[in-house]
């Protein structure tokens, strides 16, 4: 089945730093979906972006779809963007399933 | 903003008895799931559901587990015996329209189930 990676693992920030965030996956994508899961375990979506480049507020995605990855970037970021990031993919071929990535777990400190 | 919305928050329960999660996903959508989230791993998908009917399972989705519309509202996951390692975060998802992964999924907030 389709591979979902994303980098880095692990990422510290000051407050008001950038950061970009990476997914790469392994074949042909419907629909690609960013999460952030907050300290309480919810899932919000960020994006919807199987391809192009979308912004909100602080954050924005671009999804490269003929090369196999998306980009989450966080500008000036706040100590409530903590948490663990997702991206997650469903596969051409009708296959109704997201698979996720093991996700980017953020942490901002004051 | 309409949500998908899942109860209870939090699922306490002895080994090997049966459990009801509970979701009402957004109105007007069509197209239902179920994921799993172990603690400190990543999500995975459980089961589709579209047109009262399982469209997509997991090889997780064993035996022991069922979906359920009873009443054109909610969709309901049920767990007949449960196990330790049934112990996850248990997350509801709707999708609006057809056309496989052409739309956004939106997930409820979760239900967190420890079986003891």
């Amino acid at each position: 089945g389709i591979q979902v990676e994303q980098s880095p693992p692990d990422l510290i920030l000051q407050e008001g730093a950038n950061s970009t965030l990476r997914c790469n996956f392994s074949d042909s994508v419907n629909n690609l979906q960013w999460f952030h899961q907050n300290p309480w375990g919810q899932l919000i979506n960020l994006f919807y972006i199987p391809s192009g480049t979308k912004q909100n507020g602080r954050l924005s995605a671009t999804t490269v779809a003929t090369e196999r990855y998306s980009l989450l970037y966080i500008s000036s970021s706040q100590t409530t963007d903590s948490g663990v990031y997702f991206c997650a993919v469903t596969t051409q071929g009708g296959s109704e399933k997201l698979v996720f990535g093991k996700g980017t777990k953020l942490t901002v400190n004051p | 903003e309409p949500e998908v919305t899942q109860t209870p928050s939090h699922q306490v329960t002895q080994m090997g008895q049966e459990v009801i999660l509970h979701c009402v996903p957004i109105s007007n959508h069509l197209y239902f799931y179920w994921y799993r989230q172990i603690l400190g791993q990543k999500v995975e998908f459980l089961v589709s559901f579209y047109n009262n009917e399982i469209s997509e399972k997991s090889e997780i989705f064993d035996d022991q587990f069922s979906v359920e519309r009873p009443d054109g509202s909610n969709f309901t996951l049920k767990i007949r015996s449960t196990k330790l390692e049934d112990s996850a975060m248990y997350f509801c998802a709707s999708r609006r329209r057809g056309g496989a992964g052409t739309d956004t999924q939106y997930f409820g907030p979760g239900t967190r189930l420890t079986v003891l």
